[in-house]
């Protein structure tokens, strides 16, 4: 079974960091992009980074480039998006999602997400 | 990036009902596109893929057309659990975007 796990969500003040994980089983980790989608309170979807196998080709959204790095860690399984300089407006929960795999670039799985409260 | 408009943005149905929402692209995106339903507390779920194609466990009330800029989600006959809210995304380009969501109420 697909399984992906969120953690590292919180409390941070205006300007602080923090990191993000998001670990998987289930599939062949490398074989698989693999994205962090947010959804503020309110608000739809946004689609924040995305990164494929050996971390390559790796994107982000507009509005939190330059501040956040997404990374994978291959042993681990793992997935991260290390967020820094937040801002009030990057309270959400964000959720890693899979890609289909094979070109297939549609989002099949989802974890339950991780909430992450900008706040002073 | 691609701008994705869905319409209407809160769509109040009954059980039974056959309900369409429209989804549009600033750009042509082939047949490039997925359609999710969220429901509160939940993660998003896939229920089509390139524009039509049903994701596996979907219910067959389900279906998805078009191709280009024009999109539509339709539910056959509205169920008590398909009241939630539906999000449509472009993944044409590799910088994805989503519509802002269409919430179908009771």
């Amino acid at each position: 079974e697909v399984q992906l796990v969120e953690s590292g969500g919180g409390l941070v003040k205006p300007g602080g960091s923090l990191r993000l994980s998001c670990a998987t089983s289930g599939f062949t980790f490398d074989n698989y992009i693999i994205n962090w989608v947010r959804q503020a309170p309110g608000r739809g979807l946004e689609w924040v980074s995305s990164i494929g196998g050996g971390n390559r080709n790796i994107y982000y959204g507009d509005s939190v480039k330059g501040r956040f790095t997404i990374s994978r860690d291959s042993a681990k399984k793992s997935l991260y998006l290390q967020m820094n300089s937040l801002r009030v407006e990057d309270t959400a929960i964000y959720y890693c999602a899979r890609e289909g795999g094979s070109g297939r670039r549609y989002l099949d799985h989802w974890g339950q997400g991780t909430l992450v409260t900008v706040s002073s | 990036d691609i701008l994705m408009t869905q319409s209407p943005s809160t769509l109040s149905a009954s059980v039974g009902d056959r309900i369409t929402i429209t989804c549009r692209a600033s750009q042509s995106i082939s047949t490039w596109l997925a359609w999710y339903q969220r429901k509160p507390g939940t993660a998003p779920k896939l229920l089509i893929y390139k524009a039509s194609i049903l994701e596996s466990g979907v219910p067959s009330r389900f279906s998805g057309s078009g191709s280009g800029t024009e999109f539509t989600l339709t539910i056959s006959s509205l169920q008590p659990d398909d009241f939630a809210t539906y999000y449509c995304q472009q993944y044409d380009s590799v910088l994805y975007t989503f519509g802002q969501g269409t919430k179908l109420e009771i």
